[in-house]
Order: structure tokens, then C-alpha cells, then sequence
């Protein structure tokens, strides 16, 4: 399988639980923020974005929640199924990093038990 | 259907040996990137491309060449690989400079001896 699961935070939860997946960013320029899933295999899969003038954005079973003021961003996951292990990870865009302005965070590996 | 594809999928080859990974993209983006993601230090930028013709450095390019003479076509080039290139790349497409909802390929695990 694939290795980019090691050394990465794990957060485990029983399935139909809700997961709240957190993520930091540094740079306080930062304007545009998007959560990615990798499943094992495969490459990055775009789950739901928000930018800076929003707190909160819903999508279908996620909501991502923004607090600039602790430069904090989260993914919370309703209801977990089977299919949604994966490795989570947060990017970042505006705030000067990374050569193209986007950055990625290493990820946090979410196993659902059942 | 909407895709990046990338071929190939798994390379094992050794030192100086060069290769060419290919990416590419149907869905019409002018934006393409190429990425390596190696544990503990997540998804890296190693070249980017705005449109046909123009490509710039990401944060870890050497060693690495691209080029985008059209626009669905992305390679990424190793002209003379070393063991620390071993690593998994993605190439990535969206539609413009934001680079919201960028599009990933599958991913090639390559292995350098």
C-alpha cells in the first residue's frame, strides 16, 4: 500500500460517528484555503474549500470551519462511513508561500473503525 | 471523462538512467503542475506551468525538467536520476491562476537505485 500515511496524526472513529479534522496555517495573509482526500492509491481528490470571508461552508456530509483570528481551519465529517479513511490534508493559498502561493499541510490519516 | 492521467504508474530504474513520466489532461486547463509527496513532508511543488510555453520552478526542482508544448501535455523529465528522486509525483490541472478544484492524476511511485 501507500507510505504516505506514515508519520502523519492519526485520528480513529467509530463509523456513523462525526470526525473533526484540524488543520494550522501560518500566514495570516492566507485568503483561500481547500481540504484535500487521498485515498491509499490514489491521488489528491478535491473535498470543499472557503475563503477568508466566510467562517463556515457546507458541503455534502462536511463542513469546513475557518477561525482566522487562531489562524485555524477544521473539517468536520458527519456521519463516517467505511469509504472515508483516508489521509485529509489542508492547502493554503495567498499567503506567499510555496512558489505558486499554494501550500499543503502533511495531512492527518483518519481510519474509520468499525 | 474529466482526467489527469499519468503513465507510468509504478518506475523502477537506476542511478543516471534518464525518464520521462507523462501527464495529461482532457479537460482543457491552462494551469498544470507536477508534485512529489514523500512521508512526513507532504505534497511539494516541483514545476508549474501558467500556459503553452510558460513554466516556472516550484519549491524542490531540481533535478527535474518539464515542458508544456501543448496544452493537455505536461512530461516531467529526469534527465539523470539519483536515489533521493525515489519518491510518488502527481501532475495537477485546473483551469486558471487561482487553481481552485485542481484535478490530480493517480499518482507514479517511482523508485531510483
Amino acid at each position: 500500500g501507500e507510505s504516505v500515511g506514515l508519520h502523519l496524526p492519526t485520528l480513529s472513529v467509530q463509523e456513523g460517528d462525526n470526525s473533526i479534522i484540524n488543520c494550522a496555517y501560518s500566514n495570516s495573509a492566507s485568503d483561500y484555503f481547500i481540504w484535500y482526500k487521498q485515498e491509499s492509491g490514489k491521488g489528491p481528490q478535491f473535498i470543499i474549500d472557503i475563503r477568508s470571508n466566510m467562517d463556515k461552508r457546507q458541503g455534502q456530509r462536511v463542513t469546513v470551519l475557518l477561525n482566522k483570528t487562531v489562524k485555524h481551519l477544521s473539517l468536520q465529517i458527519a456521519a463516517t462511513q467505511p469509504g472515508d479513511s483516508a489521509v485529509y490534508f489542508c492547502a493554503e493559498m495567498g499567503g506567499g508561500g510555496g512558489a505558486d502561493g499554494l501550500t499543503f499541510g502533511k495531512g492527518t490519516h483518519l481510519i474509520i473503525q468499525p | 471523462e474529466a482526467q489527469v492521467t499519468q503513465n507510468p504508474r509504478y518506475l523502477i530504474t537506476v542511478t543516471g538512467k534518464k525518464l520521462t513520466v507523462t501527464c495529461s489532461q482532457n479537460m482543457n486547463h491552462e494551469y498544470m503542475s507536477w508534485y512529489r509527496q514523500d512521508p512526513g513532508l507532504g505534497l511539494r511543488q516541483i514545476y508549474y506551468s501558467m500556459n503553452v510555453e510558460v513554466t516556472d520552478k516550484g519549491d524542490v526542482p531540481e533535478g527535474y525538467k518539464v515542458s508544456r508544448k501543448e496544452k493537455r501535455n505536461f512530461p516531467l523529465i529526469l534527465e539523470s536520476p539519483s536515489p533521493n528522486q525515489t519518491s510518488l509525483y502527481f501532475c495537477a490541472s485546473s483551469w486558471g491562476y487561482l487553481r481552485e478544484t485542481q484535478y490530480f492524476g493517480p499518482g507514479t511511485r517511482l523508485l531510483v537505485l
